[in-house]
């Protein structure tokens, strides 16, 4: 079946442990995005890349770094993971960048940081 | 960066019509999205604007005013299954998206 997939689908997490979320995608999207989604604040993004090779930063990116060696994964890691980060993580997709190419989202990722 | 603000909260009764007002201020517009949550799942895509003027996709219409930095989704013929969360989303000149908080729409029978 195409689409996102992401694992784990949750995970309890010791502060200051590494973790990192995996996103794979089969639609063969060029870009990709993380965000991060909690109660009140909504989704914001954390970082994107627009075509594998490349990532970018977005608009909460300290303590989370990310990597695209090819199209189909974009894995999104926590050095040193605090309880702040506590969030559920939602990777998504697009065809390109711009134009009206709507993002498909992957069914998150619920962290918990104690 | 992007200043998105849309209500909390809406309730309606199924078969009425229910609007969704999202205001915007960005630093450089590049289009705006609507997007359907269910409670813990994933967004899924309603609906896309860049230029003034109505889209209408069956029972959902999304408007937008660039000039007035404003949008609405309109649904139309409530369903139970309506019930969800509404985000608008605007798309920057770097092809980046900013969400405003969401709306939750509870629809009663």
């Amino acid at each position: 079946i195409a689409g996102i997939t992401q694992a784990p689908t949750s995970q309890i997490l010791a502060a200051g442990r590494r973790m990192t979320l995996r996103c794979t995608q089969d639609m063969r999207h060029n870009a990709m995005y993380w965000y991060r989604q909690d109660l009140g604040l909504g989704l914001r993004l954390i970082h994107y890349s627009n075509t594998a090779g490349t990532t970018g930063k977005g608009e909460v990116p300290d303590g989370y770094s990310v990597s695209r060696a090819n199209t189909d994964d974009f894995p999104l890691t926590l050095a040193s993971a605090v309880p702040s980060q506590t969030s559920v993580y939602f990777c998504a997709s697009s065809e390109i960048a711009g134009g009206g190419n709507e993002q498909f989202f992957g069914p998150g990722t619920r962290l918990t940081v104690l | 960066g992007q200043n998105i603000d849309q209500p909390t909260e809406m309730t309606a009764t199924e078969g009425a019509i229910v609007q969704i007002n999202c205001t915007y201020q960005t630093s450089g517009f590049n289009g705006l999205f609507w997007y359907q949550q269910h409670a813990g799942e994933a967004p899924t895509f309603l609906s896309y604007n860049v230029l003034d003027g109505l889209e209408e996709k069956g029972r959902f219409s999304s408007f937008l005013s660039r000039s007035k930095g404003y949008s609405y989704l309109l649904l139309k013929e409530l369903q139970m299954k309506d019930s969800a969360s509404y985000l608008c989303a605007v798309r920057d000149s770097d092809y980046k998206l900013s969400f405003g908080a969401g709306t939750t729409v509870t629809v009663r029978a």
